[in-house]
């Protein structure tokens, strides 16, 4: 069975720092790798994906993240954290031919905390 | 195109008491999911519906019913709410799978 470990429940870093968030999945073939943004009070919004191909994808609002297979990990980061990055991040990971209705399973979440 | 729909926004339910979730898309989706987010959790599956006339079980459906009434919806029934069942409901929907398309939420209170 697929999982998914974000080991940072809570990170803090302050406006125009940089940022990793860390990702490890489990999963015994290639898999579909997500990163959600949620806002509070908000819906998740897809920041970026990976398929296959290119291991470094870009995403929206400058984030991208780095699939390295070795160390089964997706890792999202941003040079550049602006206020308005604070929110819950969730790493997702779903199964290659996965077909319509199968599960789609999430980390637990980091919260950021952005200091001015 | 408002994307996934879901009403209400806020419920506040007493203990034993009913009540249906719903929700709607317009993206001519094939499938529909109904997730609950809890602190520490993340989001965990209650239930799907990979095409119009079939629902299947996720995760975590004990106290829940579904129906795809329609291509277009996928409501959620609480029968007899507990306190366990307060959390955010989100609806979700793809086609192709895996990516999901997010409602904004319910977030719903059992006292």
């Amino acid at each position: 069975a697929q999982s998914v470990t974000q080991p940072d429940i809570h990170i803090t870093v302050s406006e125009g720092a940089s940022l990793e968030l860390r990702c490890n999945y489990s999963y015994g073939a290639t898999p579909y790798l997500f990163w959600y943004v949620q806002s509070p009070g908000q819906g998740l919004q897809l920041l970026l994906k990976y398929f296959s191909g290119d291991t470094l994808v870009q995403g929206i609002k400058g984030f991208e993240a780095e699939f390295k297979r070795s160390q089964s990990s997706f890792n999202l980061r941003k040079p550049s954290v602006h206020w308005s990055d604070a929110a819950e991040y969730f790493c997702a990971v779903g199964a290659v031919g996965e077909t319509s209705g199968s599960r789609l399973t999430f980390g637990e979440g980091t919260q950021l905390t952005v200091n001015p | 195109n408002a994307g996934v729909t879901q009403t209400p926004k806020f419920q506040v339910l007493k203990t034993g008491q009913s009540m249906t979730l719903q929700c709607a898309q317009d993206m001519n989706h094939n499938s529909m999911y109904w997730y609950r987010q809890d602190p520490g959790m993340g989001l965990r599956l209650i239930y799907y519906s990979a095409s119009e006339g079939t629902t299947d079980k996720g995760e975590v459906p004990n106290g829940y019913n579904v129906s795809r009434l329609n291509k277009r919806e996928f409501s959620l029934r609480l029968e007899s709410a507990a306190p366990s069942q307060t959390s955010v409901y989100f609806c979700a929907s793809s086609v192709p799978a895996p990516r999901r398309y997010f409602g904004p939420g319910t977030r719903l209170t059992v006292t």
